[in-house]
């Protein structure tokens, strides 16, 4: 069973705040990825990271930022949440060693922007 | 731009039956997986399919790759109410970097 951790499941806030939704794993992946997910559709690819201090935007351009200060640990920060970000955020991490590995997913942050 | 395609995109069966999800993409890759999401669950990994002519089966569900083609298919064996799900495939599109299809929703009937 994968190790990999996001807080909170659910968060419901108002327009204007700023948010962080954390994303940590226990395995020691290197590859980290994040995917924005609206009900019922395909997942997208926001961010990626292939190790510490490294960061890059996926295939969906998003307003959100990310850091990898540690292994374990890739947040998703937004600075000014606005309703066209409410969706469904997954974190996810592969192990670089094997190859063709798959990527082992979160249970989600289902954000709501009010 | 790679694209990912999957048919049907709604699938409402009868226990028993079986039915095949097809998956097609639009660019080389020899590195396909197929995921299962439940209703506002997150996603659980099904299958690693890493060559041309690979053939994964477990329980009622056997998925293919025709690399050639670009299509994978998801084989469904006498359809049971448990695997009402929705299903991705997702194409690697280098660094183990996912694009996904946009998911078949299946339902099995009673």
């Amino acid at each position: 069973e994968a190790d990999i951790y996001q807080t909170p499941r659910y968060l419901v806030i108002g327009t204007g705040k700023k948010i962080t939704l954390e994303c940590s794993q226990t395995m020691g992946h290197d590859k980290m990825y994040w995917y924005q997910q609206d009900p019922g559709m395909e997942l997208h690819l926001i961010h990626y990271s292939y190790g510490v201090n490294s960061t890059e935007k996926g295939d969906l351009s998003s307003e959100s930022t990310v850091s990898r200060i540690r292994t374990e640990h890739f947040p998703l920060t937004l600075e000014s949440a606005r309703p066209s970000h409410t969706s469904q955020y997954l974190c996810a991490s592969s192990d670089p060693g094997q190859v063709g590995t798959e990527a082992f997913f979160g249970q989600g942050t289902r954000l709501t922007v009010v | 731009e790679l694209k990912v395609e999957q048919n049907p995109l709604f699938l409402s069966m009868q226990e028993g039956k079986n039915y095949t999800i097809y998956c097609n993409y639009s660019t080389t890759s020899d590195r396909l997986y197929w995921y299962r999401q439940d209703p506002g669950k997150s996603l659980e990994s099904l299958f690693v399919l890493l060559s041309n002519g690979a053939v994964k089966q477990e329980g009622r569900l056997m998925a293919s790759l025709d690399t050639k083609a670009r299509l994978s298919t998801l084989h469904i064996t006498a359809a049971v109410h448990d695997l009402s799900a929705t299903y991705f495939c997702a194409v690697d599109v280098g660094g183990s970097r996912l694009t996904f299809g946009e998911g078949t929703q299946l339902t099995v009937n009673p």
